[in-house]
């Protein structure tokens, strides 16, 4: 069964602090790993998606990357505009070689202190 | 640019009223999905449409839920008989077929009284 496991639950930095955001991840065969920005009452707003394994995407302050197990968002000198929660997903292959729905993380809850 | 909209954006109903919330996706985006997402957790897949077809139902959706996409464009997502269990954010997203990104709109979110 697919399972994706992010830590921490939340994070405070201190504007400027750097520091990473952990993902693992179980999946059967993975399409796909996203990672998503949302606000509170507002949808996921899309950032990165990494196929394979030492893959890298980089946007502004935020860098992510992947191995087989896990996949890590780092996020340099934070602002706190950059306050959201961060959540990862998954994506499976089907046996006919499709790929449909994510598979979510409960996220962590980043705060950028001034 | 237009995103992916939802209407309403907040819903109160009271416990065994039906609901209905609307989606339109990206215009050129042929697959939408419907997905519920609860305080503190993740977004949980529901169900998706490619073009009007409707291809895939979670175990979440149950009897009460139903979803339409009659002309491939926008759908509908209706709760009969609604619970107060069904209190949630409701969220679709949109994707072209042979893209895996998932573009999500801002979220219809329901209270059940």
């Amino acid at each position: 069964e697919d399972q994706v496991t992010q830590s921490p639950e939340a994070l405070r930095l201190q504007e400027g602090e750097s520091s990473s955001l952990n993902c693992s991840y179980t999946v059967s065969g993975l399409r796909g790993l996203f990672w998503y920005r949302q606000d509170p009452g507002k949808g996921p707003e899309f950032l990165f998606t990494l196929y394979s394994a030492g893959e890298e995407k980089e946007k502004e302050r935020l860098k992510a990357t992947l191995t087989k197990k896990e996949s890590f968002l780092h996020i340099t000198a934070p602002k706190p505009e950059d306050s959201a929660t961060y959540l990862c997903a998954v994506q499976a292959f089907f046996d006919d070689g499709g790929a449909n729905n994510l598979f979510f993380g409960t996220g962590t809850r980043l705060t950028v202190i001034p | 640019d237009t995103g992916v909209s939802q209407d309403p954006r907040h819903k109160i109903t009271k416990r065994g009223q039906n609901v209905t919330f609307r989606c339109d996706p990206i215009s050129e985006h042929n697959r939408l999905y419907w997905y519920r997402q609860t305080l503190g957790q993740g977004p949980e897949f529901l169900t998706y449409f490619q073009n009007e077809a409707q291809l895939e139902k979670s175990r979440l959706l149950s009897d009460r839920f139903s979803a339409e996409r009659p002309k491939g464009s926008f759908s509908t997502l209706e709760i009969q008989r609604t619970e107060q269990g069904d209190s949630a954010m409701y969220l679709c997203a949109s994707s072209l077929a042979y893209k895996p990104e998932q573009y999500f709109g801002p979220g219809t979110r329901l209270t059940v009284t």
